[in-house]
């Protein structure tokens, strides 16, 4: 199957710092999402990016489509406490109808 | 908008017998409906792909005789956990498709979730 490479697998960072995480695949995608889950819940759409070397943002959320489409990276400018949690990265190609997962990168924000 | 709702969040059962999830699309018509299972502090592994009408399509090392999948209508699928085992006990996800202008733009929206515990 697809594989999808998500790093850095966690972070420790102080409130106020910008954090930036990436995947990269083996194969080329159509389409890359960005989702946060909380322990216990369901994941929750951030970003969704639909063209390579588009770049989207969500408010403090910075996501873009690689040009080489095998990639995709998510910046958070000025964490807070709040954006503590789990960030999956995923990736499809239409010729798959479904959709691979990042591995996940557990965020920590130390107030 | 795109609001997918899983039910139950969470139940416990007893070792044999069976237990049904639902995922639901509440706001928008689902053709594609997908079952996940995730554990502790891993990723989400993709258990099988639901297909309005249609069989589900199973990934590699799923049992289908184990996992029952069916997707009756397109906002509703269901996944039956049968005869249960304690190995069974897992956080169960499922996520439903969305296509916004076309195939290629295309998101999935999760459910909450369902734990469940087979004792």
């Amino acid at each position: 199957g697809q594989q999808l490479n998500q790093s850095p697998q966690s972070m420790f960072i102080q409130e106020g710092e910008d954090v930036s995480m990436n995947c990269t695949s083996s194969s080329i995608f159509n389409t890359w999402l960005w989702y946060k889950q909380d322990p216990g819940e369901g994941p929750v759409l951030l970003i969704a990016l639909y063209k390579a070397g588009e770049l989207t943002s969500n408010g403090r959320l910075t996501a873009q489509f690689g040009t080489t489409r095998k990639d995709s990276f998510l910046n958070i400018s000025a964490s807070i406490p709040s954006d503590v949690g789990i960030y999956f990265c995923a990736g499809r190609n239409v010729h798959f109808n479904k959709f691979y997962f990042g591995s996940g990168t557990k965020l920590n924000v130390k107030p | 908008g795109a609001v997918v709702s899983q039910h139950p969040s969470w139940v416990i059962c007893k070792s044999g017998t069976s237990v049904k999830i639902e995922c639901r699309s509440l706001d928008f018509q689902a053709t594609t409906m997908f079952w996940y299972r995730q554990f502790p502090k891993q990723s989400l592994m993709l258990m099988a792909t639901s297909n309005e009408g249609s069989k589900a399509t199973y990934e590699q090392g799923v049992e289908k005789d184990k996992f029952l999948i069916n997707h009756a209508s397109l906002t509703l699928s269901t996944l039956t956990v049968t005869s249960a085992h304690p190995e069974d006990s897992s956080f169960y996800i499922c996520s439903a498709s969305l296509h916004r202008g076309g195939d290629l733009n295309t998101e999935a929206f999760f459910g909450q979730g369902t734990r469940l515990t087979v004792v």
